[in-house]
């Protein structure tokens, strides 16, 4: 089983949706949860952090869900601009006790006029 | 503002070559790590360093080298180059990997393995 899973869609939404992902980990010690955005051939850019109350930027919200082991995005009134793969992103535990930075497959999102 | 630089964006290898792409980041990080991506795959992590003079395994290490002699730089060698490592190599820094430190990633190296 991986470390950090998400559905890989494709989602396909019409302008002005309400669309969410999930993104389910497996170390329950893990601290640090982000979503970032990757367009299409270019580097990842953080989209936002995640944290233990919730956070909400705009038209994006973030949950995180400890007890079961998952966090979310939200994104409402979606735009054309939107479209490009979401990725989670956890902190596990390495084996020297350091952590690293796993990624999931990431989440095609693909929002039509 | 350089921020995380690559070098080189693109390389043709043969299979059995040799190389070492670069990574350098000139924000004082601690955290250094590289990635692999792969068509239709989210980001794969290659190795990873929390200080200079300290490197971990990642998800998919074999195949590959790295060392961290300073903090500013985080190269990773291809030891004998073969096919199956052809995809898109990211580096990435930052601050620390704990208390929500975003990364900060390079533009990529393109590599192809004939």
């Amino acid at each position: 089983r991986k470390e950090v899973e998400q559905d890989p869609g494709p989602f396909n939404v019409p302008e002005g949706a309400t669309v969410a992902f999930n993104c389910t980990y497996s170390n329950s010690a893990s601290q640090s949860f982000f979503w970032y955005r990757q367009d299409c051939r270019k580097e990842p850019k953080l989209l936002m952090s995640v944290y233990s109350s919730g956070n909400e930027d705009g038209r994006f919200t973030a949950q995180l869900n400890r007890a079961s082991q998952y966090i979310s995005l939200l994104i409402r009134d979606s735009k054309l601009s939107d479209s490009a793969t979401y990725l989670c992103v956890v902190n596990i535990r390495g084996s020297s006790n350091t952590g690293k930075l796993i990624f999931g497959q990431g989440t095609t999102l693909q929002v039509k006029p | 503002n350089a921020g995380v630089t690559q070098t080189p964006k693109f390389q043709v290898l043969k299979t059995g070559q040799s190389m070492t792409l670069q990574c350098a980041q000139d924000m004082n990080h601690e955290y250094m790590s590289w990635y692999r991506q792969d068509p239709g795959m989210g980001l794969r992590l290659i190795h990873y360093s929390v200080g200079a003079g300290i490197t971990d395994q990642g998800e998919v290490p074999n195949g590959y080298n790295v060392s961290r002699s300073t903090t500013e730089d985080f190269p990773l060698r291809l030891l004998s180059a073969a096919p199956s490592q052809t995809s898109v190599y990211f580096c990435a820094s930052s601050y620390s990997y704990e208390n929500n430190q975003p990364q900060h990633f390079g533009d990529g190296t393109r590599l192809s393995i004939l």
